[in-house]
This record gives C-alpha cells, structure tokens and sequence, in this order.
C-alpha cells in the first residue's frame, strides 16, 4: 500500500477556499486515493475518492496529478464545522472490502 | 444512512480485567473492522472479517481477540486488560461495492487503570 504524506496542520477563516494536499509518491495502478475526515468526539467521515482528474462531489473536490503521485483536496467556503483532521488514503479497492491505514492526517482550524 | 453502533461509549477496568467492547452495523455490511486511535498515531487497524465466523489479523493485534458471531456483530475481546491498552476504539463496515467507503461507530473509550 502506497505511503501518504500530508501537512500536519493548516489554518484558515471562515467563507476560505481549503486545499489539503497529499503526496503518494509510490502509488500502484490499482490503488485510488480516499479522504476521510474526523471531528472531536466521532469517527471518520467518508469524503471524496478518485482514480485520476478530478472529481467532485456536493462536499468537496479533488484534483489528482497526471502522474497520479500528488491529490489536492479542495474544500469551499469553509465554515467552523469543517474544521476537522482530514486523511487522506491510498488503497487497492479491486479485491472487496479492505482495511484502511490511516497516518496522523491534517488538522484543518477555521477561525471566525 | 448507514448504521453502526458501538456500546459501551465509554468503559473503566482495571490491569488484568476482562472487556468486551461490541459493534453491530445495520448496512448489510460483509465488511467489519475495529480500530484504535491513539495520539500521534491516528488510527490502527486491530482485527477485520469479512464475514460471519471469519477473522483477519490486523496490524496491532496483540493482546485483542475478536468474533464476529453475525453478520451485524463484532466484538472485541481484551482478555486480561493492560494501561498500554487505554484508548478510543472505533468499529467501521464496508461493502465489497465499488465506492468502497468504511462507515464508522462513534467510538469506545477505554480506560484500563
């Protein structure tokens, strides 16, 4: 499994536009890429995943490197409640079901 | 929505007692997993199956046994507690679909004294 490096932390105001990078200089062809979120006191959120390009969802966009070894994610209009610890992962997803290494992620602070 | 349940929320025992933390997902879910999340680590996978009477070592294993009875429930089983073993746990599931997202129980906290 690809290993993932991320900033340990970013700050930011509210109504910002949040970019969390991560680079998986070793990712294999069959890995993707996930990113997952947690607030104080829950578990982890499922946010976006992507192969390639860009991908976007009602939560967040992400932009994969045409080498595939960098993703951005990008998070709109932050507000408190996005402040969180953002993971990203990179994972096989052709052979079912399959645990998830989570690192020490990026705590993301939004400040009024 | 997807639904998974984790009891007790919260659990003091002492060095050398007997826990057992539970977890039932209501996703019809093959997948389960039990993690621990400790500071400076994020988390860490323990144990996973993938079905009814099936388990699959994770990559802290020691000292933690579990079983999946159902395909709802997952325990795990800390047979004679340790302080090293103080911590948050969490229970996830996963379908073998192609989006392959884990959906989480809102943690146990341990406390072992």
């Amino acid at each position: 499994l690809a290993k993932t490096t991320q900033p340990p932390s970013m700050e930011a105001y509210e109504g910002q536009e949040v970019n969390v990078s991560c680079s998986h200089t070793n990712i294999a062809t069959s890995e993707y890429i996930y990113w997952y979120r947690q607030v104080p006191h829950q578990g982890p959120q499922f946010i976006i995943q992507g192969y390639k390009d860009y991908v976007v969802n009602e939560v967040a966009s992400l932009f994969i490197s045409a080498d595939r070894k960098l993703s951005t994610l990008s998070l709109p209009w932050v507000s408190l409640r996005d402040a969180a610890v953002y993971y990203c992962i990179v994972t096989d997803r052709g052979q079912g079901g399959r645990a998830l290494i989570f690192g020490t992620g990026t705590t993301v602070s939004v400040s009024p | 929505e997807a639904a998974v349940t984790q009891s007790p929320r919260n659990k003091v025992t002492v060095t050398g007692g007997n826990v057992t933390l539970s977890c039932r997902q209501t996703n019809s879910h093959n997948y389960m997993y039990w993690y621990r999340q400790d500071t400076g680590h994020g988390l860490r996978l323990i144990h996973y199956s993938y079905g009814a009477g099936n388990l699959q070592i994770g990559d802290v294993p020691d000292g933690y046994k579990a079983t999946r009875t159902t395909q709802e429930d997952f325990f795990l089983l800390l047979e004679l507690a340790s302080p090293s073993q103080t911590s948050l746990y969490f229970c996830a599931s996963s379908d073998e679909g192609a989006s392959y997202e884990q959906y989480f129980g809102p943690g146990t906290r341990l406390t072992v004294l």
